[in-house]
């Protein structure tokens, strides 16, 4: 069964702190990682996606991906209280995309 | 990226009965893609619809009771049929757009 991990936190952290989230995942051949934001009631929206082992930066959004260790993470710098969402995690197994449960993020002021 | 919408945005159901939720793109995709997502949950996938063949279902998933339709390459449906309280939850639609994978609003349902 292949499987994407991620903490469900919740994950609390102050205003202007960094965020760190992080995600596991089972299948090796894996190919493409990406980071969905969901508010409450709303539906996922990308916010980051990543190929390459290393790191991508996008704003304060950074990903980072470490295939050998199969694990993909992303960091919120100066994080603010309208990042506070749940964060899911999904990675491309089969030409489909298999998330992970989700980690909720409170960014407190 | 995609624009996606979907028909109803939420419903109220009695158990027993069907709902069809609709799912049109503003471009041509080759496939679109059913999620579920339970409530306090994570995405669920359950099926993925190609136009011209038949849907194919994950495991856990059965035609018989998630129906779906795909008459043309911009539009798709799901029905959810016989309802339980059990299948309260937000269906979503999505589609690949290059690279990335992009969501529809989703269809919140509540079944009594």
């Amino acid at each position: 069964q292949k499987e994407v991990e991620q903490n469900s936190g919740p994950l609390s952290v102050p205003e202007g702190a960094i965020a760190s989230l992080n995600c596991t995942y089972s299948d090796r051949g894996s190919q493409s990682f990406f980071w969905y934001r969901q508010y409450s009631g709303k539906s996922p929206e990308l916010i980051m996606s990543i190929y390459s082992n290393g790191d991508k930066e996008d704003g304060r959004f950074t990903a980072q991906l470490n295939k050998a260790s199969q694990y993909v993470s992303l960091l919120i710098r100066d994080s603010q209280p309208s990042d506070s969402a749940t964060y899911l995690c999904a990675v491309v197994e089969g030409g489909k995309l298999i998330f992970g449960q989700g980690t909720e993020l409170s960014v407190k002021p | 990226s995609a624009v996606i919408s979907q028909k109803p945005s939420r419903d109220i159901c009695q158990r027993g009965t069907s709902l069809t939720i609709q799912c049109q793109v503003d471009s041509q995709v080759t496939m679109m893609f059913w999620y579920r997502q339970q409530p306090g949950q994570s995405l669920t996938l359950i099926a993925t619809a190609n136009q011209g063949s038949e849907a194919t279902y994950e495991s856990g998933f059965v035609i018989d009771k998630f129906p779906i339709s795909r008459p043309n390459l911009t539009f798709s449906t799901l029905t959810v049929s016989n309802m339980s309280p059990e299948d309260s939850s937000i269906y979503l639609c999505s589609v690949w757009k290059g690279n990335e994978q992009y969501f529809g609003p989703g269809t919140r349902l509540t079944v009594t």
